[in-house]
C-alpha cells in the first residue's frame, strides 16, 4: 500500500497570505488528522476529519480549517498567515479511529516570512 | 489538561552506550504509543502499549507501561547511529484524541 503523502513538501509565504496544503491517506482509511509540530511546543493537533466531516478539533484559531473529500483526501487552510505560522505541518491517518496507530505523511515545511 | 513529559529532551551518546527515555504524566491513559521521527520524515510508530506494567521488546528496544498507566520507559541497548531521531510517546487519555510528548532528540555518534 502507498503511504500518506503529503503536498507540497515546502512552501515559503509572507505574513498574510493565506494557503492550501493537501493530504491523501493510506487507501481504506476513513479518518485524515493534522498536527502542527514546532521545536517549541512539538507536536499540537490541530483537527480530525471522518466520513468528510470534522469530528475532533484542537486549541487553534478559526484561521486553521480543513475539509476531507469524498475519497478521503483532505485539505488543510491557513489564512492571513502569521510568522508563528512557520512549521511543520503532518498529515496522518488511520483505519477508523484517531486513537489508533496514525501513519504519517512526510509533512508540508512552511516558512513564513 | 492532559500533558506527556518527556525527559531527556535532548541526549547525543557514543554508539554503544544504553539509554532511557521517560514519559511521565499525572493523568491516567488507556495506551500509550510510542514513535520514532527521522529527519525529513513522519513519525513512524513503534508500538503500543495497553496493560498497566506491560514490558515489550522490540529488537534493542524495551518498552514499559506503568503500573498505574501514567508513565512509560523506552530503553534502549547498545545504540547504534541509527537510531538516531526524535522519540515522541503519545498517549489516549479517552477524548477521543491523542496527546503527544514534545519528544526526545536522541544522536548516536559513531
Amino acid at each position: 500500500k502507498a503511504g500518506v503523502t503529503q503536498t507540497p513538501r515546502y512552501l515559503i509565504k509572507t505574513r498574510g497570505q493565506q494557503v492550501t496544503l493537501s493530504c491523501s491517506p493510506i487507501s481504506g482509511h476513513r479518518s485524515v488528522s493534522w498536527y502542527q509540530q514546532t521545536p517549541g511546543q512539538g507536536l499540537q493537533f490541530l483537527f480530525e476529519y471522518f466520513s468528510e466531516t470534522q469530528r475532533n478539533k484542537g486549541n487553534f484559531p478559526g484561521r486553521f480549517s480543513g475539509r476531507q473529500f469524498s475519497n478521503s483526501r483532505s485539505e488543510m487552510n491557513v489564512s492571513t498567515l502569521e510568522l508563528g505560522d512557520s512549521a511543520l505541518y503532518l498529515c496522518a491517518s488511520s483505519p477508523d479511529r484517531l486513537t489508533d496507530t496514525q501513519y504519517f505523511g512526510p509533512g508540508t515545511r512552511l516558512t513564513v516570512l | 489538561t492532559q500533558l506527556l513529559e518527556q525527559s531527556p529532551q535532548f541526549l547525543s551518546i557514543q554508539e554503544g552506550e544504553n539509554l532511557t527515555v521517560y514519559c511521565n504524566s499525572s493523568s491516567v491513559f488507556s495506551s500509550l504509543q510510542w514513535y520514532r521521527q527521522e529527519p525529513g520524515e513522519g513519525p513512524v510508530l513503534l508500538v503500543t502499549v495497553v496493560t498497566g506494567g506491560e514490558v515489550k521488546k522490540l529488537k534493542r528496544l524495551t518498552f514499559q507501561f506503568g503500573d498505574a498507566r501514567k508513565d512509560s520507559s523506552l530503553h534502549i541497548t547498545a545504540a547504534q547511529p541509527g537510531d538516531t531521531g526524535l522519540y515522541l510517546c503519545a498517549g489516549d487519555g479517552g477524548s477521543e484524541k491523542l496527546v503527544f510528548g514534545k519528544g526526545m532528540k536522541l544522536t548516536v555518534n559513531p
